[in-house]
């Protein structure tokens, strides 16, 4: 199946900070890539889906200027947590489908710890 | 916008015995539900998933239902065994010409093998 990386898997950073989550298609390139938020032992809840060449959509309740999505080249999106607060901790995945009409892989993910 | 509702939220079965999952969906655009199985701290996998132009499919040990009208899918898994415990979400989305939307998915049903 396709291959979705991310970076970093892990992060411990202070309140205030901004923190930037990459997320790379390894062997196929995405036009559209979408992020997602799990809280531990809640369901994933899509955040915003990042468009190549242009702006990301964001899902209602998601601030756009906290959480910047770009989507620079066909093989990589970026997830900046703008002046991170304890409550942004979480587990931040990302997926892509390898087709516009294909299944979406899912990257591993980044578990964010605000301190 | 899309709702999903998964039942159980926890689902304990004895080994080799089967287990079923039960989504619904608000949707009628939905057209595309995929399976996914999460083990602690991991990436959600594929497992399976179906189109909205099929009613059933089947992958071994592992089927899936739908029936549109009622809005409703579920998850078969027959001779249950120890690494299929998990936590298990049912997702939908729509799929069009222009590409996939993002993935509603349900809560996630906890599935406990017996031994």
């Amino acid at each position: 199946g396709a291959v979705v990386s991310q970076h970093p898997s892990r992060v411990i950073c202070k309140s205030g900070t901004s923190v930037k989550i990459e997320c790379r298609s390894l062997d196929f390139q995405a036009t559209t890539m979408f992020w997602y938020r799990q809280f531990p032992k809640q369901s994933l809840m899509l955040m915003a889906t990042s468009n190549e060449g242009s702006k990301a959509t964001y899902e209602q309740g998601v601030e756009k200027d906290k959480f910047l999505i770009n989507h620079a080249s066909l093989t990589l999106s970026t997830l900046t947590v703008t002046s991170a607060h304890p409550e942004d901790s979480s587990f931040y995945i990302c997926s892509a489908p390898p087709d516009p009409l294909e299944t979406q892989y899912f990257g591993p993910g980044t578990r964010l710890l605000v301190l | 916008g899309e709702n999903v509702e998964q039942h159980p939220s926890t689902l304990s079965v004895q080994e080799g015995d089967s287990a079923v999952i039960k989504c619904t969906y608000s949707d009628s655009a939905s057209n595309y539900f995929p399976w996914y199985k999460q083990e602690l701290g991991k990436r959600p996998q594929l497992i399976i998933d179906i189109r909205s132009n099929v009613g059933e499919k089947k992958d071994q040990r592992i089927a899936v239902t739908l029936n549109k009208t009622a809005k409703h899918f579920s998850l078969h898994i027959t001779e249950t065994q120890p690494e299929d415990s998990a936590v298990y979400f049912c997702a939908a989305s729509t799929y069009s010409g222009g590409g996939a939307d993002g993935l509603t998915f349900g809560k996630g049903t906890h599935l406990i093998i017996q031994p």
